[in-house]
Parts: C-alpha cells; sequence; structure tokens
C-alpha cells in the first residue's frame, strides 16, 4: 500500500450537493492526520487537522477510521467556492518529521 | 504581515544556470521545509530543517543544496540547472516537526 492513497478525481458536482472523498494510508502508527486545500496556481493550505475519531468545521466533517486506515472527508452543501483540489496528508512512516502528501483529489462544484 | 514569504515568486533561467530561492518565516516556528511540485501537481518533500540542522534530506540530485542561516530562514540553492527541474518550489515551516505546515506562496521556476 502507498504511503498515501486518494482518488484523483475529478468529482463534478452542482452547488448544494454532498461529496465525499477517501484516503487510504499505509502507517499505522500515524496519530495525526490533516487535510489541505489548494487552489490552482496557489499554495496548499490547512483545512482541517484529524486528531481523534473526528472532526467537524461548519460544512466540513472529517473521519477517520484506524482500523481500515482511511480518512474521509465529507463536503455538505457544497458552494461554488469549494472547487480546488484536496490533499489528504499523513505522517511519514519513516520520519515523524515529515508529512506525506496525497496527490489529491480535484472538486469542481458547478451552478 | 505574510507568514511564509519566498522571493523570488518567478524564475525564468536557461540550462546550466546556478540560482537561488529565499524563504522567510515570522512566525516563530522551528521547522522548515522545501518541497518540489511537478506538473502532475504531486508535493513531494526534499529537505526539512529543525533550528538550522538538516533533519530530513530526501532523494534530491546534490546539486540541489539548502541553508539555513537562522532558524527563521531556509535558503534552496540549486546548481546547474536541468529542464527537469521545471517545477514550483514551496517552502513551508511549523512550529515542531511533525506540526501543521504553513506554505509558502511558491516559487515557479522554469528552466529553458
Amino acid at each position: 500500500r502507498k504511503e498515501v492513497e486518494q482518488d484523483p478525481g475529478p468529482f463534478n458536482v452542482p452547488e448544494g450537493a454532498t461529496v465525499a472523498f477517501n484516503c487510504t494510508y499505509s502507517n499505522s502508527a500515524s496519530q495525526s492526520f490533516f487535510w489541505y486545500r489548494q487552489d490552482c496556481r496557489k499554495e496548499p493550505k490547512l483545512l482541517m487537522s484529524v486528531y481523534s475519531s473526528g472532526n467537524e468545521d461548519g460544512r466540513f466533517t472529517a473521519q477517520l477510521n484506524r482500523a481500515s486506515q482511511y480518512i474521509s472527508l465529507l463536503i455538505r452543501d457544497s458552494k461554488l467556492s469549494d472547487s480546488a483540489t484536496y490533499l489528504c496528508v499523513v505522517p511519514n512512516s519513516n520520519s515523524g518529521y515529515a508529512l506525506n502528501f496525497g496527490k489529491g483529489t480535484s472538486l469542481l462544484v458547478t451552478p | 504581515d505574510t507568514a511564509v514569504s519566498q522571493t523570488p515568486k518567478y524564475l525564468v533561467t536557461q540550462m546550466g544556470n546556478d540560482k537561488s530561492i529565499k524563504c522567510e518565516q515570522n512566525l516563530g516556528h522551528d521547522t522548515m521545509y522545501w518541497y518540489k511540485q511537478d506538473s502532475k501537481k504531486f508535493l513531494k518533500i526534499m529537505f526539512s530543517y529543525n533550528n538550522k540542522e538538516l533533519i530530513i534530506n530526501e532523494t534530491v540530485p546534490n546539486r540541489f543544496s539548502p541553508k539555513s542561516p537562522d532558524k527563521a530562514h531556509l535558503n534552496l540553492h540549486i546548481n546547474s540547472l536541468e529542464l527537469g527541474d521545471s517545477a514550483v518550489y514551496f517552502c513551508a515551516s511549523s512550529r515542531t516537526s511533525g506540526d501543521t505546515q504553513y506554505f509558502g506562496p511558491g516559487t515557479r521556476l522554469t528552466v529553458l
């Protein structure tokens, strides 16, 4: 299993839809996880940290399943401004210093 | 106030040249990183420094040399640039290693 794997998409959804992304990881010892958002030609920005079973922030919910080693990100009531690439991030199994970034899942929200 | 800044934002140069990218963070963080994002958008760690000491050095050609004069700065020098070096280079910092990372705006390097 790769360090971090994500479905690249693209996910094309209409405004108001609910969309979910999954991410699987190989480092079973990982304790902290992150979802970053990257807009076109911009830097990645932290969306959510996930330290326990899950985290919710407004329309965004991240869930962690340690047994199956996957993390999900749920976006409710999608907005046009949610269009971006969502990066799943997991600590590197060889070094706790590094974070491994998934290749990202592309989301396009359409009117 | 920019938390993590990089200069230059764009860099266009010829093969074989030597160039440097500078990074500064004003967050008081201990750890800084350099990432490369290629044309396929994959973000890959290159180096990491913790309190001016190198802690991560991934498989990167030795034409790439990071330098950290103090913990707020991590510069990247690239010798003998090649076409394959064309990418966006992101600097990042975190409070401590493994913590949430904050990224600079990126430097888009094009080697002709």
